[in-house]
């Protein structure tokens, strides 16, 4: 079982749309989750950050995460054409990040 | 803004080559990594980097090793390139101290290396 797990897609929707992607994951010791945007050709950039449980806002983002259910999430509310990229989720507990194998998203116009 | 930069978009090479990726960046950042991205597999750490000719073992280090003589230079080395190395190679550099990747790392655009 790898130890963050999340659907690869992809995940088509009309522009406006609200988009969802989650990761769950199994190591309890993870306490930093970050979701990072990778467009085609290029390297991920961060997106947003969480510290331990709660929700996060910026923009049309909010990070969700959900300790006691090693839950996250990322939505993304009127979606637009240049979100289409793929999103990775990232935790850690120290030095390194584990990334989940990342979501393709398509928002049409 | 930070900038990480990778020598090569991309790289053809043949099974049984020497392959060198270079990676610079202009932040002054202590900590850099490598990571191989594979479709369904998400990124992968190969190598990191906490200080200048300091290096430590990621999750797939073999096959790989690492060179890092300058702060803001940090090289990966095939030493004998497989067709099972073909992928797309990641660099990434971060402030904080001490290997600690809790602080953001920035990527470079990636080479993506095939072997045949």
């Amino acid at each position: 079982q790898k130890e963050v797990e999340q659907d690869p897609g992809p995940l088509s929707v009309p522009e406006g749309a609200i988009v969802s992607l989650n990761c769950t994951y199994s190591n309890s010791a993870f306490q930093y989750f970050m979701w990072y945007r990778q467009y085609s050709r290029k390297g991920p950039e961060l997106l947003m950050y969480t510290y331990s449980s709660g929700n996060k806002e910026d923009g049309r983002f909010t990070a969700q995460v959900d300790k006691s259910s090693k839950y996250i999430s990322l939505f993304i509310r009127d979606s637009q054409p240049s979100d289409s990229a793929t999103y990775l989720c990232a935790m850690s507990a120290g030095y390194k990040l584990s990334f989940g194998a990342g979501t393709t998203v398509t928002v049409r116009a | 803004d930070v900038k990480v930069t990778q020598s090569s978009r991309y790289l053809v090479k043949r099974t049984g080559e020497k392959v060198f990726l270079e990676c610079v960046q202009d932040m002054d950042h202590e900590n850099m990594f490598w990571y191989r991205q594979d479709p369904g597999l998400g990124l992968r750490l190969i190598y990191f980097s906490y200080d200048v000719k300091m290096k430590e073992k990621g999750d797939i280090p073999e096959g790989y090793s690492v060179s890092r003589e300058k702060k803001e230079r940090f090289s990966l080395i095939l030493e004998s390139a497989s067709t099972n190395q073909t992928s797309m190679y990641l660099c990434a550099s971060s402030l904080s101290e001490a290997g600690a990747s809790t602080d953001t790392q920035y990527f470079g655009p990636g080479t993506r290396l095939t072997v045949l």
